[in-house]
């Protein structure tokens, strides 16, 4: 089953943040974040293992919230070059992926 | 490395015509796995497999075959190509499927467009 992603889309200016949620109706046991440039392949972001495990990546970090089935995507000070769809997946034997989030930084 | 080869990057077909699209990697990975990626539908899994001889059904399965007799290489099949199979494709792969905390390393994709 898939998860679902939220918003579906999202339009910063240069500098401002931005949150994409993650969520499932099965309990997680890990949640992957995947960004993909167009006409690119997705690339590997971070994989969240543990409940309430936050990790980064440059200004891109993300939380995993286990109990509420959820995980949240926080780009701050965005960059034009954070431009892209973002996936987020979860994985029990396959990985699954929601259906992205497309964010679009302009100058 | 090369990591994960599709081939090929570009494909027309006529309904009802057969083709393999094919994706080998490298890098010594128990897990593949293809998507396929509509607008609007972000990544849907077709077929995927755990290792060699071992392959299973993922969300989208219908009108696609697969088969896994090297580690290396993991052929998509359409048996009979239908104008809802224009996609584009995506092979994945990982050290190992069934564990959390395995990165997925992707081809570069192969747009197929069925007339």
């Amino acid at each position: 089953q898939q998860p679902v992603q939220s918003p579906q889309a999202v339009i910063l200016r240069e500098g401002e943040d931005a949150v994409i949620n993650c969520s499932s109706s099965k309990a997680l046991y890990s949640v992957h974040w995947y960004r993909q440039k167009h006409g690119e392949a997705p690339v590997f972001l971070m994989i969240l293992l543990k409940g309430g495990e936050q990790k980064g990546h440059d200004k891109i970090s993300a939380s995993f919230n286990e109990k509420k089935q959820q995980s949240s995507l926080y780009l701050t000070a965005s960059q034009l070059s954070y431009s892209g769809t973002y996936f987020c997946g979860t994985e029990e034997g396959d990985m699954r992926f929601g259906a992205g989030t497309r964010l679009t930084v302009k100058p | 490395n090369a990591g994960v080869t599709q081939t090929p990057k570009f494909q027309v077909l006529k309904t009802g015509q057969s083709m393999t699209l094919q994706c080998a990697q490298d890098m010594n990975h128990e897990y593949m796995s293809w998507y396929r990626q509509d607008p609007g539908m972000g990544l849907r899994l077709i077929h995927y497999s755990v290792g060699a001889g071992i392959t299973d059904q993922g969300e989208v399965p219908n009108g696609y075959n697969v088969s896994r007799s090297t580690t290396e290489d993991f052929p998509l099949r359409l048996l009979s190509a239908a104008p809802s199979q224009t996609s584009v494709y995506f092979c994945a792969s990982s050290y190992s499927g069934g564990s959390t905390n395995e990165k997925l390393f992707f081809g570069s994709g192969t747009q197929l467009s069925v007339l």
